[in-house]
């Protein structure tokens, strides 16, 4: 596609579920980032990949959040044992860039609701 | 560490009038530094960015930001505002990989 897709767009889950959110980047970028954006807020960084190695995981708030890109293409973060405060939109961004400051391009986010 | 600070989480003005968005950051090292504008159920979109090299960045959409190393300042400019300007605007900067955003500001323009 021409741009990068997050899959679902949004998501309600009672607390205590497993969540799994899909990002697909675009074609051919090295890096993927995932960011949380609470309400109000600007993103923060949870973790990012170059290829499917995933170089930096400092930002995931707990253990519970884990994110994959096993194929260095398509990632997905999964919440385990959602809580309330893990409501919030996740953006995916991937860049061409294997070092440095490359151009970002976000995704859309998928707006998590915990209920 | 680095952080940015963007000062006013709400910034109105008339169409045609000045655009003023207020930056400040703060970096031990030479800084990279980005503007984005987030639409309503929209990604982020890049409007400038600084790197090295000339301080005045020219961006899409008539913005432009001046990079003020003595003042720690990256402000967002755009000389005359447009309805389709309104938006959540987010200052970032970079330690080389990952972005660190501010909280954003959010333009309103009125006719």
């Amino acid at each position: 596609g021409a741009g990068v897709s997050q899959s679902p767009r949004y998501k309600v889950a009672k607390r205590g579920q497993d969540v799994a959110l899909r990002c697909d980047p675009i074609s051919g970028h090295v890096s993927l980032f995932w960011y949380q954006q609470a309400l109000g807020q600007g993103p923060e960084f949870l973790t990012y990949f170059q290829n499917e190695a995933q170089l930096d995981k400092s930002g995931l708030p707990s253990d519970r959040f884990f994110a994959e890109r096993p194929e260095g293409s398509v990632s997905t973060l999964k919440i385990q044992r959602t809580q309330q405060e893990d409501s919030a939109v996740y953006l995916c961004a991937s860049s061409s860039i294997d070092r440095g400051v490359g151009k970002q391009f976000f995704g859309p986010g998928t707006r998590l609701t915990v209920l | 560490a680095q952080s940015v600070t963007q000062l006013g989480s709400h910034v109105s003005v008339s169409e045609g009038a000045l655009v003023l968005l207020r930056c400040n950051y703060s970096s031990s090292v030479p800084p990279y530094l980005f503007w984005y504008v987030q639409y309503p159920n929209q990604g982020l979109q890049l409007l400038l960015k600084y790197t090295t090299g000339a301080t005045l960045v020219k961006g899409i959409n008539g913005f432009e930001a001046e990079f003020k190393k003595s003042e720690t300042s990256f402000h967002l400019t755009k000389p005359s505002a447009h309805m389709s300007d309104a938006a959540e605007y987010f200052c970032a900067v970079s330690p080389g990989t990952a972005l660190i955003f501010g909280k954003g500001t959010t333009l309103s323009v009125s006719s």
